[in-house]
């Protein structure tokens, strides 16, 4: 299957600092990532849906102006959280998939997630 | 908001045993699709199924869909120690441009 990959792994911050997390598809251009946070023992909620060259479009409830999404090329998706704090503790995880009407058009390629400890 | 709800929460299990996890969505779906997660890990994309499928099968799993119950159970049989992990369903909901919409989850722990 395709490859996606998320950088950093993991990341400690202090309040009020930003953080870029990474989201690369390895072997595949991705047309469109998606974003996700998860809190411990809880499912994935969508926060937003990038497409290459496009501004996101970012779910109920999830400040745009937080969380920077930019989808410059068809392989990389960044996620900017600003001025952290430790509420925005969590485990981020993007998704990309392609564009085309192959059999796999509706399935999503998963990162190995980023986590982000804020003190 | 979250458009499935999985049960049980928890399951479990002594190896060997089959595991049956069921899903339930409120709305009108393109596609329903299975993924397992380890703990603190990525997604697994495990099997998929259109609206217009009632059952698939892929190895040891066994996913069947029904529309008008809007719910769908994923069934592991033969479990192994190494099948331990969150499995959840995910919605790819009719005209949200193919966005996918989580459920609760459930954890399966499988014993020796």
């Amino acid at each position: 299957g395709a490859v996606v990959s998320q950088h950093p792994s993991w990341v400690i911050c202090k309040s009020g600092t930003s953080v870029k997390i990474e989201c690369r598809s390895l072997d595949f251009q991705a047309t469109t990532m998606f974003w996700y946070r998860q809190f411990p023992k809880q499912s994935l909620m969508l926060m937003a849906t990038s497409n290459e060259g496009s501004k996101a479009t970012y779910e109920q409830g999830v400040e745009k102006d937080k969380f920077l999404i930019n989808h410059a090329s068809l392989t990389l998706s960044t996620l900017t959280v600003t001025s952290a704090h430790p509420e925005d503790s969590s485990f981020y995880i993007c998704s990309a998939r392609g564009g085309g009407q192959s059999s796999s058009y509706n399935e999503q390629f998963f990162g190995p997630g980023t986590r982000l400890t804020v003190l | 908001s979250q458009q499935g709800e999985e049960d049980p929460q928890a399951l479990s299990i002594q190896e060997g045993e089959n595991a049956t996890m069921n899903c339930s969505y409120k709305t009108s779906i393109n596609n329903l699709q299975w993924y397992r997660q380890n703990s603190g890990r990525g997604l697994v994309h495990l099997i998929l199924i259109r609206s217009n499928e009632r059952e698939k099968h892929s190895g040891r799993l066994r996913v069947t869909l029904d529309t008008s119950k809007k719910s769908s159970s994923l069934l592991i049989t033969a479990s192994r120690a190494a099948d331990t992990a969150s499995y959840f369903c995910a919605t790819d909901r009719t005209g949200t441009a193919s966005k996918l919409t989580f459920g609760t989850g459930t954890r399966l722990q499988v014993t020796l």
